[in-house]
């Protein structure tokens, strides 16, 4: 069953917009949920997180926002530029039984800028 | 410079010959892992590591071995490889915490 679910496989938006990607999760023992962004043959790369104590974290043109009641996340981007085309995961961490934090992961969300 | 090296970063082989994927990190972590990506299916975790000696299966360790003999390498090993394993494959290392998890930049496996 998938922990960490992204919905929207592909997401188009015109440069100078906002983009919206969207995550849900299930596991209510997540207390820690990260954004990565994945180039064409480059590995994924992080972007930014969020601790479960708060509902909003800001790194410039990036807002990740996070409603624990309806285990729901979003990562804003304002405004989009073409460089931000890429496929973005989200990832959830909580503490595993082996007593280390493990990621899950989305399937992803292709986003395309178009300028 | 931090980073997260694999080796071979394309292969082909042909189905049974067993292939070894390397994996090198540099910033002392003790948390290792390894992902395959597959379309329309994202990450999936094959095994991981918390520190030297010590490795655990993830959610598709099918196929697939690990070690874990030093701290900075974490080798992934396909001892008989079947068509079904062609995908890229993604090593990564972190603190073990709950933060971020370094990337290589991916193995891209195909299996004849």
């Amino acid at each position: 069953d998938q922990q960490v679910k992204q919905n929207s496989p592909s997401l188009s938006v015109q440069e100078g917009r906002i983009s919206i990607l969207n995550c849900d999760y299930t596991n209510s023992m997540f207390d820690y949920f990260l954004w990565y962004k994945k180039y064409p043959a480059e590995g994924p790369t992080f972007l930014i997180s969020i601790s479960s104590i708060k509902d909003k974290n800001e790194d410039g043109r990036f807002t990740v926002f996070l409603n624990k009641s309806a285990k729901h996340l979003s990562l804003h981007i304002v405004p989009s530029q073409p460089g931000d085309s890429a496929v973005y995961f989200c990832a959830a961490s909580g503490e595993s039984g082996a007593g280390s934090y493990q990621l899950t992961f989305g399937k992803g969300t292709k986003l395309s800028v178009i300028p | 410079e931090a980073q997260v090296t694999q080796n071979p970063r394309y292969l082909i082989t042909v189905t049974g010959k067993k292939l070894t994927v390397t994996c090198s990190q540099n910033m002392n972590h003790e948390y290792m892992s390894w992902y395959r990506q597959d379309p329309g299916l994202g990450l999936r975790q094959i095994y991981y590591s918390m520190n030297v000696e010590v490795t655990d299966k993830g959610d598709v360790p099918e196929g697939y071995k690990v070690s874990r003999k030093e701290k900075r390498n974490f080798p992934l090993i396909l001892e008989s490889p079947s068509p079904n394993q062609t995908s890229l494959y993604f090593c990564a290392s972190g603190t073990g915490g709950p933060g971020e998890l370094f990337f290589g930049e991916g193995s891209r496996l195909t299996v004849l």
